[in-house]
């Protein structure tokens, strides 16, 4: 297992495009999380995913951003209508559930550019 | 609210000195998880420490240790004899149990150490 696997590294897009970004995680991991983090900041949460089942979205997650995770192994976040202040970078992340207070494994994340 | 503050935005040292990571948390829960990531320039995360609310027994790994005192809701991080490869931005991150475990993290705004040589 090579660990939690994100494509693309870099994605530069024209305002109002859309996009999608792809996460695998480790094959035995039933949780999935999605974070923002923005230069200089911590990596805030954006939703995570319990086998197929997304448990939470965060506030951050506005109408233009959805994600899925059909039949709970790889997931798919995608934004709509690309804002300027989407740029960041998007981390993915997987445990397992029994697992979860012992720390994910994290991906090395999608770096966004909305031009 | 739950929160994490990390104050020091940057600190630079010279190999071989010793250097401590602030965080301070805030939360009204008494069962919670405190860990510390590593944000090396390659963008991933790297899992360091976990510690939960009751166990506030310092721990060291190496030429890491960490020491939690629930009194001043403190989790900080030393790295003795720092080295080049310990710069990165360091996170110290926040989970609740109560409500249920949903592994989700609160972080800190992160403190970049540049250790010279």
């Amino acid at each position: 297992d090579t660990g939690v696997s994100q494509n693309p590294r870099h994605k530069i897009t024209k305002r109002g495009q859309n996009v999608t970004f792809r996460c695998d995680p480790i094959s035995e991991h039933n949780r999935l999380y999605w974070y923002r983090q923005t230069l200089g900041q911590g990596p805030e949460f954006l939703t995570y995913f319990q086998n197929e089942a997304q448990l939470e979205k965060s506030r951050l997650l506005s109408d233009r951003f959805s994600a899925e995770r059909p039949k709970g192994s790889f997931s798919t976040l995608e934004i709509q209508r690309t804002e300027q202040g989407d740029s960041a970078m998007y981390l993915c992340a997987s445990s397992d559930r029994d697992r979860v207070d012992y720390g994910y494994t994290f991906g090395s994340g999608t770096r966004l550019t909305v031009v | 609210a739950q929160k994490v503050t990390q104050a020091q935005t940057e600190i630079s040292v010279v190999e071989k000195e010793d250097v401590t990571l602030d965080c301070v948390y805030e939360t009204r829960d008494t069962t919670y998880y405190l860990f510390w990531y590593k944000q090396p320039p390659s963008g991933e995360l790297v899992f360091l420490i976990r510690r939960n609310s009751f166990d506030e027994q310092n721990e060291i790994s190496g030429r890491y240790s960490w020491n939690f005192q629930k009194s001043t809701s403190s989790f900080n991080f030393t790295i003795t004899a720092s080295q080049v490869v310990d710069s990165a931005v360091y996170f110290c991150a926040l989970s609740e149990v109560v409500g249920g475990n949903t592994g989700k993290l609160i972080f800190g705004q992160g403190t970049t150490l540049q250790v010279k040589p």
